[in-house]
């Protein structure tokens, strides 16, 4: 079936660094992603999202990249700070559910 | 804003009791989510509401679990009886219409022992 998966289960990065997290998804039928932040012992927290007409897409310290040709999202953190750490879900939605990927943790270290 | 409010934020019962999750949404957003995450699966859809109505209840695991949404700012997820194996985290969103983002409660913490 479709799916939605993460390259890496887990990031460590030093403090002042870029991040970069990846996601493959299967569905050529999305047209919404979104990526979300979840922090220990609460929700997911929505970050940034980029509709299929796009390719790039920028936040405050964060990009979303899209390539629709080999089904990749990434999303990219500029100067990463402590708290910055936390797991990291991308989601694609192709009509009202969102399918989430496994996650990837994010760990800052000074 | 009040995002997404969920309670208890922890609850830890005895196998075979009822339990009740409980969900306000943000105001003006109209649909809803529950979710369910553990370790093993990750984040599962359980059931959609759009305007109140469910849509999609085809990730309630079993008839034990029953949710409802009797208006536009409150929802509820019951499960009776409970087992252990319900144990996870509950997760309740809602969202505007179309493509928009979903907005996640702090969800509750449910151990059943």
């Amino acid at each position: 079936g479709e799916s939605v998966g993460l390259h890496l289960p887990t990031l460590s990065v030093q403090e002042g660094d870029n991040s970069i997290i990846n996601c493959a998804y299967s569905n050529s039928a999305s047209d919404y992603f979104i990526w979300y932040k979840q922090e220990s012992g609460k929700g997911p927290q929505f970050i940034i999202d980029i509709r299929s007409n796009m390719d790039k897409r920028q936040g405050q310290r964060v990009t979303v990249l899209l390539n629709k040709t080999v089904k990749h999202l990434s999303l990219q953190i500029a100067a990463t700070q402590p708290g910055d750490s936390a797991v990291y879900f991308c989601a694609e939605n192709s009509g009202y559910a969102l399918n989430f990927g496994k996650g990837t943790s994010l760990l800052v270290t000074p | 804003d009040a995002g997404v409010i969920q309670s208890p934020r922890h609850e830890v019962t005895e196998m075979g009791q009822e339990v009740t999750l409980r969900c306000k949404p943000i105001s003006g957003h109209n649909s809803l989510f529950w979710y369910r995450q553990t370790m093993m699966r990750g984040l599962e859809l359980l059931i959609y509401f759009n305007n109140n109505v469910p849509i999609d209840d085809s990730g309630m695991p079993e008839d034990r679990f029953s949710a409802k949404m009797p208006n536009a700012s409150f929802s509820t997820l019951k499960i009776q009886p409970s087992e252990p194996r319900d144990s996870a985290v509950y997760f309740c969103a809602s969202g505007g219409q179309g493509n928009q983002p979903q907005h996640f409660g702090d969800g509750t913490r449910l151990s059943i022992l």
